[in-house]
């Protein structure tokens, strides 16, 4: 079946470093959607990239889909405490959305 | 704005106990999830429902139930918990998987199994 890999799971940076998640599908995807999850909170939607070679940019963060539309990124700028996280990505599978396994963010200030 | 709403948020359960997770959606979405999530790990789907009357089995199932009578409501049950089932559980729901139609989560229920 689809599954949907996320890499790097762990990722430890200084303040201000930049910092990229990359996610990849075994089958072409529809959509892909990005998630943030605080630390003791619940995953919240942040974007969603539906054409191929997609590119979407909120503040900071920049999203990519790939042109297979098999892959996709997020590339965060110069992080910030309010960063730290894990970021999942999904992509629909019939009536499902797969989870990545999630790349857990954490900053040394 | 109530959303995703799900109860109780905290729980302890000793082993061979059996108990309920409610979770209850005001947006109106056909679809609606259940996940539980182990420490430091992702996202694992155990039951979802495309519509009222209808459920099915995700990746995690055994060990549990749901129902579907209502579009707004989606319990979990867990019977004879076990501590494997120590977690936070997320309900979520959304429209559908299609482009456009994202999921929104409730606030996690977590579980400990003794």
């Amino acid at each position: 079946g689809q599954q949907v890999m996320q890499i790097p799971q762990y990722q430890h940076v200084q303040e201000g470093e930049d910092f990229t998640t990359y996610c990849n599908s075994s089958t072409t995807l529809s959509n892909i959607q990005w998630y943030k999850q605080r630390p003791g909170g619940h995953p919240v939607f942040l974007i969603q990239l539906v054409k191929s070679g997609e590119v979407k940019k909120q503040k900071r963060l920049t999203f990519q889909f790939g042109e297979a539309k098999k892959n996709s990124s997020l590339h965060i700028t110069a992080t910030q405490t309010t960063d730290v996280g894990t970021y999942f990505c999904a992509g629909p599978r019939a009536q499902k959305l797969v989870f990545g396994q999630g790349t857990r963010l954490t900053i040394n200030p | 704005n109530a959303g995703v709403t799900q109860t109780p948020k905290f729980r302890i359960l000793k082993i061979g106990q059996s108990m309920t997770l409610q979770c209850t959606q005001d947006m109106n979405h056909n679809y609606m999830y259940w996940y539980r999530q182990d420490p430091g790990m992702g996202l694992k789907l155990i039951y979802y429902s495309v519509g009222a009357g209808i459920t099915d089995k995700g990746e995690v199932p055994n060990g549990y139930n749901v129902s579907r009578s209502t579009t707004e409501d989606f319990p979990l049950r867990l019977e004879l918990a076990a501590p494997s089932q120590t977690s936070v559980y997320f309900c979520a729901s959304s429209y559908s998987t299609h482009s456009g139609n994202t999921i929104y989560f409730g606030e996690g229920s977590w579980l400990t199994v003794v």
